[in-house]
């Protein structure tokens, strides 16, 4: 079993839609929390940063982390064809030298 | 500011023989990464430089591949020889001393070996 699991997808969603993405983790010790961006022959693009436990929301997007559930979350509202890219998870444990175990991504295609 | 620049973007070589990978971190960044990432996978770290010194390379395959940060600017990282299992697509990282925990990706160089 990974230590980060995430729905490949891909997730095919109307322009508009409000998106919700999601990964589950099985190390309690993860204590920050990254999602990124990476669109098609690009590297990844820091999205939003959290850490422990809440909400983080940052224009059209929200990160959630359930600590207790293991489960973290990114929203995307009023979601633009722009959208359409593959979204990392990354977490890392406090210390451990900013090493991030990431999830395998989400592709997310936004439809006009 | 420039970002983090890669080189070459694409290569493609024949297993056995060495290929090389050159990185350019955002100016003043002094810690440097090197990942892996294999198709529909995420990232997977190889090397990590803190200036010229190699922090953690637990996860580099160190039979074959090697890495180098000299004076703490650029690096190059190294396979040699290339197998089949390598084609993936190898990404460098940098990041700020005083904020440590983004990290900016370049856009990777796409490594297919025949």
């Amino acid at each position: 079993q990974k230590e980060v699991e995430q729905d490949p997808g891909p997730l095919s969603v109307p322009e508009g839609a409000i998106v919700s993405l999601n990964c589950t983790y099985s190390n309690s010790a993860f204590q920050y929390f990254m999602w990124y961006r990476q669109y098609s022959r690009k590297g990844p693009e820091l999205l939003m940063y959290t850490y422990s436990s809440g909400n983080k929301e940052d224009g059209r997007f929200t990160a959630q982390v359930d600590k207790s559930s293991k489960y973290i979350s990114l929203f995307i509202r009023d979601s633009q064809p722009s959208d359409s890219a593959t979204y990392l998870c990354a977490m890392r444990f406090t210390g451990g030298g900013n090493k991030l175990t990431f999830g395998t991504g989400t592709q997310l295609k936004v439809e006009l | 500011e420039a970002g983090v620049v890669q080189s070459p973007r694409y290569k493609i070589i024949e297993k056995k023989q060495p290929v090389a990978f050159w990185c350019n971190p955002i100016s003043g960044h002094n810690t440097l990464y090197w990942y892996r990432q294999n198709l529909g996978q995420g990232p997977e770290l190889l090397i990590r430089y803190e200036n010229e010194e190699a922090v953690d390379d637990s996860q580099l395959p160190k039979d074959r591949f090697s890495a180098e940060r000299l004076k703490g600017v650029d690096s190059t990282l190294k396979i040699q020889p290339a197998e089949l299992g390598d084609s993936a697509v190898y990404l460098c990282a940098s990041s700020p001393r005083d904020r440590t925990d983004t990290q900016y990706f370049g856009p990777g160089t796409r490594l297919t070996v025949l």
